[in-house]
């Protein structure tokens, strides 16, 4: 199995462009999450989804869009890439209370 | 809305020496989590407490869920370098679907 594996490692935007990073669990996994993680404040859910087409916000949304066609993928798209949403992006899908992450994408908005 | 503190924020300890951490909230919490973050890689889960008073271990970490149910602590005994990392705290209630997240303590080893 491969985990929970996120593309890409690493992307630099420019104010106002657009992108998706994306997703994809092998575990068979119904919940799925997107964090982002900035110095000195852990991580905070952006969005979250507990299953195939059931998706809901978390405690920063705002500027990111998701979606849940399958149970593996759960892209999350930037609309409008901002300065203030350079961070480094983790999904994770778990099950009961283990939480599996992925590798992490690193997103500078210049 | 929730949130937990972890103390301290950041700490440097010799190699060999037993190291202390713990996390606090202002809301009571039903599952804590502790997991550990290596630089470059995503949190890995080290362990999960259930139930007010439990102390669990694995291997040379302990972790203790407080008896208010607000605070949980993690112990790491006879420290080595690949202890190395930023150490997360997570709680999760009855009514959420998700997990609150600490902001971490940074843990170096020196030799």
């Amino acid at each position: 199995n491969a985990g929970v594996t996120q593309t890409p490692k690493f992307q630099v935007l420019k104010t106002g462009q657009s992108m998706t990073l994306q997703c994809a669990q092998d575990m068979n996994h119904e919940y799925m999450s997107w964090y982002r993680q900035d110095p000195g404040m852990g991580l905070r859910l952006i969005h979250y989804s507990v299953g195939a087409g059931i998706t809901d916000q978390g405690e920063v949304p705002n500027g990111y869009n998701v979606s849940r066609s399958t149970t593996e993928d759960f892209p999350l798209r930037l609309l409008s890439a901002a300065p203030s949403q350079t961070s480094v992006y983790f999904c994770a899908s778990w099950r009961g209370e283990t939480q599996y992450f992925g590798p992490g994408t690193r997103l500078l908005v210049l | 809305g929730q949130q937990l503190n972890q103390s301290p924020q950041s700490m440097f300890i010799q190699e060999g020496e037993d190291v202390s951490m713990n996390c606090t909230s202002s809301s009571i919490f039903n599952t804590w989590l502790w997991y550990k973050q290596d630089p470059g890689e995503g949190p890995v889960l080290l362990i999960a407490l259930y139930k007010a008073g439990e102390l669990t271990s694995n291997g040379r970490l302990t972790a203790q869920f407080g008896i208010t149910r607000k605070d949980s602590f993690l112990n790491i005994s006879a420290s080595i370098p690949s202890d190395v990392g930023i150490y997360f705290c997570a709680g999760r209630d009855n009514y959420g679907q998700n997990f609150v997240f600490g902001p971490g303590t940074r843990l170096s080893v020196l030799p």
